[in-house]
């Protein structure tokens, strides 16, 4: 079975520039994830899918961060225009569902300089 | 406000030794808990779980043990092994009227010495 996918791997960007991550979750998972763990502290959740849906987005900075899951399968996820204290670790990933499944993908590090 | 709290950022074991990693919460509505595993530039993987109708789970090297009044889990891993070297997180969820969504605490880098 395929894992999950990300993209790119890292990505360097200068504050107030735009950036955005792609995930391809394991086929057949409906739920996706987008977590975001900043250095020295655990992954965070910014949004939640259901298929296309968006089940939970509380804490999704909706100023400057959005994303979206067409046809229910790949997702990406933008920031824009980008801060220092964006600078993180941006995990996709993706369950059958509930959190037993939890498939993480490798992440995109991203540092805003 | 933090949910869950690992407060040992580091832990350092002698190969074949136990090691114990600690997690605290707060929120009396998680039911169900799980501790990942990561290694530098990988995502976390799981590793175990537990429900809050037991107090313990094993899986070969690797226990965990809920105790519910003192909103307190821990994970045990005897022997430690060099290549559990990684960074631990506890997880939890309230399955009621469950979405998935996980809280993670910090995260403990556990160092396993040969």
């Amino acid at each position: 079975e395929a894992g999950v996918a990300q993209s790119p791997r890292y990505k360097i960007i200068e504050k107030r520039q735009s950036v955005a991550f792609w995930c391809n979750p394991i086929s057949g998972h409906a739920t996706l994830y987008w977590y975001q763990q900043i250095l020295g502290q655990g992954p965070k959740l910014l949004i939640q899918f259901q298929n296309n849906g968006v089940v939970d987005d509380s804490q999704l900075p909706k100023d400057r961060f959005s994303a979206e899951r067409l046809k229910g399968v790949d997702s990406t996820l933008k920031i824009q225009p980008a801060k220092l204290e964006d600078s993180a670790v941006y995990l996709c990933a993706s369950s059958l569902g509930g959190q037993r499944g939890y498939t993480f993908g490798s992440g995109t590090r991203l540092t805003v300089v | 406000d933090q949910q869950v709290k690992q407060n040992s950022p580091s832990l350092s074991v002698q190969e074949g030794r136990i090691s114990i990693l600690n997690c605290d919460y707060t929120n009396s509505m998680f039911d169900y808990f799980l501790w990942y595993k990561k290694y530098p530039a990988e995502g976390p993987t799981f590793l175990i779980s537990i429900s809050s109708i037991k107090d313990k789970n094993e899986d070969g090297r690797f226990t965990v043990f809920l105790n519910k009044s003192a909103k307190h889990l821990s994970l045990h891993i005897v022997p430690s092994q060099p290549g559990d070297s990684a960074v631990y997180f506890c997880a939890a969820s309230a399955t009621s009227g469950n979405t998935g969504k996980l809280i993670f605490g910090q995260g403990t880098t556990l160092q396993v010495k040969p």
